[in-house]
């Protein structure tokens, strides 16, 4: 079945570490997107790309880094510079002109101890 | 800046019971997308709709439905009949055309929705 993998679905993280968030998807969709998800919150926009070896910052890119090597692959680097990682993660991706559709994976928790 | 508001943080039912969600969204732009999405307790979203600002036709889909009302700046969304399986947290979105589309998504802050059996 083509859909968004992400991997692990549960991560717990010393202070001081980075941590890396795998994404893969199956859909051969050109957009891929990185949002995070805190209680009460709605998603905030982390990283999208729109094509391979091109991305851009989302309102919240501090702490956080990406990369786009493939175009099934959008991995998200939580870094120690994020002062409060603690979050769900959300992947998606989409198809270019297909305006605000995404296809969304089961998320990453990640909690920092 | 654009934003989106859904001022509703939780609501409960009792099943077959109609639930209305109500969602404001603020633009400057003329030419904009809204959406639904879906939230089940497995985490992943799932989209529900898009309406586009040029189409302000109530839209029905089975037991749900959305009314876009432009001179209000709401896109509402009600479950008719509800059931236990539509308990999950809904988000309404905001998207931009002028900025390609498909880049970004204003999110509001959900509206968590517990059918009672």
């Amino acid at each position: 079945d083509g859909g968004i993998t992400q991997s692990p679905k549960y991560l717990f993280r010393k202070e001081g570490q980075n941590v890396t968030l795998s994404c893969e998807q199956n859909l051969n969709h050109d957009a891929m997107y990185w949002y995070r998800q805190d209680p009460g919150q709605g998603l905030r926009l982390i990283y999208y790309s729109q094509i391979v070896n091109d991305f851009q910052k989302g309102d919240i890119a501090e702490g956080y880094s990406v990369s786009r090597e493939k175009k099934e692959s959008f991995p998200l680097t939580v870094t120690s510079a994020q002062k409060n990682p603690t979050a769900f993660y959300l992947c998606a991706s989409s198809i270019m002109g297909e305006a605000g559709e995404l296809f969304f994976g089961e998320g990453s928790r990640l909690t920092v101890l | 800046a654009q934003k989106v508001t859904q001022a509703q943080t939780e609501i409960s039912v009792v099943e077959k019971e109609d639930v209305t969600l109500d969602c404001v969204y603020e633009t400057r732009d003329t030419t904009y997308y809204l959406f639904w999405y879906k939230q089940p307790p497995s985490g992943e979203l799932v989209f529900l709709i898009r309406r586009n600002s040029f189409d302000e036709q109530n839209e029905i889909s089975g037991r749900y439905s959305w009314n876009f009302q432009k001179s209000t700046s709401s896109f509402n969304f009600t479950i008719t009949a509800s059931q236990v399986v539509d308990s999950a947290v809904y988000f309404c979105a905001l998207s931009d055309l002028t900025q390609g589309g498909s880049e970004k998504l204003v999110f509001g802050k959900g509206t968590k929705l517990t059918v009672n059996p």
